[in-house]
């Protein structure tokens, strides 16, 4: 079963700032990897898609890079609206148990 | 457009059963298989499984094997996620959502809306 790990925990950024999210899993998933975005009482959103595809309406600010065990979602300028909590989760273990991290949150600085 | 449009909140008490549902619509229901996820309060999401409408197939996270049954009914494009024996334990906030492609590996794009599940004595 992959594992997946997230840091940090926690990312206070100012808005307008850059914000550089990692995840890591503990083998290697390829490319086969994907992050959410997740506001107070709301579902998750899928932000990108095969480590480094926006999914559809995701603005140009959010991007993706990495393959095999180490992945990073970075945001550049963020708004006001960007801050939230983001997962990673991958989907290329067989037997499929598509696990997500355990998430980093962005707050305000 | 593609909507998942989940059933509302229920209160149980331990010991009960429930099944709560996840319509889909937009798309051919039968061609993408759904997941379930759950969140409990204040924690991040954990992959419960997965279901393939077309023939049924399900896969489990260990974690939930035989502590869940998943399941779907076609021909009102509906999948469930089911309990026995509800604990308090189980009580969260419990998501589907559809694989972004046709794929058993895929993504998880649209989600549902969610349903609260608490279970109190």
């Amino acid at each position: 079963e992959v594992v997946m790990t997230q840091s940090p925990a926690t990312l206070s950024v100012s808005p307008g700032d850059r914000a550089t999210l990692s995840c890591r899993a503990s083998q290697s998933v390829s490319n086969n990897l994907a992050w959410y975005q997740q506001k107070p009482g709301q579902a998750p959103r899928l932000l990108m898609y095969g480590a480094s595809n926006r999914a559809s309406g995701i603005p140009a600010r959010f991007s993706g890079s990495g393959s095999g065990t180490e992945f990073t979602l970075t945001i550049t300028s963020l708004q006001s609206e960007d801050f939230a909590i983001y997962y990673c989760q991958q989907y290329n273990d067989w037997p499929p148990i598509f696990n997500f991290g355990p998430g980093t949150r962005v707050d305000v600085k | 457009e593609v909507q998942l449009v989940q059933s509302g909140a229920e209160v149980k008490k331990p010991g009960e059963s429930l099944k709560i549902s996840c319509k889909g619509s937009g798309y051919s229901f039968t061609s993408h298989w759904i997941g379930w996820v759950r969140q409990m309060p204040g924690k991040g999401l954990e992959w419960m499984g997965i279901i393939y409408p077309g023939n049924s197939e399900t896969r489990y996270s260990p974690s939930f094997q035989g502590q869940v049954t998943i399941s779907v009914d076609k021909s009102i494009s509906t999948a469930y996620l089911e309990w026995s024996s509800l604990k308090t334990s189980d009580s969260g906030m419990y998501f589907c959502a559809r694989q972004g492609t046709k794929s058993l590996y895929g993504w998880l794009d649209p989600w549902g809306q969610g349903t609260l599940v608490s279970v109190s004595s």
